[in-house]
């Protein structure tokens, strides 16, 4: 029962584009949703969040969007840049917790 | 500054023998949280850690205990090893009880044989 899900496995962009990063959740009791870079052989690095009670947060290129109506949020990238290139992840926490729950993440490619 | 440091960085262990794994969380952060990444999922929620008192667990067995140390670093241990055990063990640090920016270190890589 999966209740963060990122249903598109791999994405590639050219350079310079918008990358676009999807995910659904299905639980109402999460509070706060982050986004999460990983390369290899290194740990997650935190990217940005936002909390339940917002729809947008800006972070230089990146922004986050959720539509808490359907359940969905979504990452921007833009412009996309080559060391972009990672696996990202999508994370729900648990309100008033620590637990954080993910989903299997989407590994970003950006072509030169 | 130092981030979240683990050690050993890959270990090898046989089935039904037990593994230590440690972790030093972000000086300053009193919370540690274990997970379990498996090839292809993202990474699980096993336990919550703050100041000394677990604080959380996840759906994993009895044979998998945890415990902080007053220097606010932590332990995993994992007993009676399963095949399905092999996976990448993150470990990651915040500043206080329901924090939720988590600062994560590189993962110890445990395949069990």
């Amino acid at each position: 029962d999966q209740q963060v899900k990122q249903n598109s496995p791999s994405l590639s962009v050219q350079e310079g584009r918008i990358s676009i990063l999807n995910c659904d959740y299905t639980n109402s009791m999460f509070d706060y949703f982050l986004w999460y870079k990983k390369y290899p052989a290194e740990g997650p690095t935190f990217l940005i969040s936002i909390s339940s009670i917002k729809d947008k947060n800006e972070d230089g290129r990146f922004t986050v969007f959720l539509n808490k109506s359907a359940k969905h949020l979504s990452l921007h990238i833009v412009p996309s840049q080559p060391g972009d290139s990672a696996v990202y992840f999508c994370a729900a926490r648990w309100g008033g917790s620590e637990k954080l729950v993910f989903g299997k993440g989407t590994k970003l490619t950006v072509n030169p | 500054d130092a981030g979240v440091t683990q050690s050993p960085t890959h270990l090898i262990k046989t089935r039904g023998q037990h593994v230590t794994l440690r972790c030093s969380p972000i000086s300053g952060h009193k919370s540690v949280s274990w997970y379990q990444q498996v090839l292809g999922q993202g990474p699980q929620f096993i336990f919550q850690y703050y100041e000394k008192e677990e604080r959380g667990r996840g759906n994993f067995p009895d044979r998998f205990s945890a415990r902080q140390f007053p220097n606010y670093s932590s332990e995993l241990n994992v007993n009676a090893l399963l095949l399905g055990d092999s996976a990448l063990y993150l470990c990651a640090s915040s500043l206080g009880h329901s924090s939720y920016e988590q600062y994560f270190g590189p993962g110890t890589r445990l395949t069990v044989t």
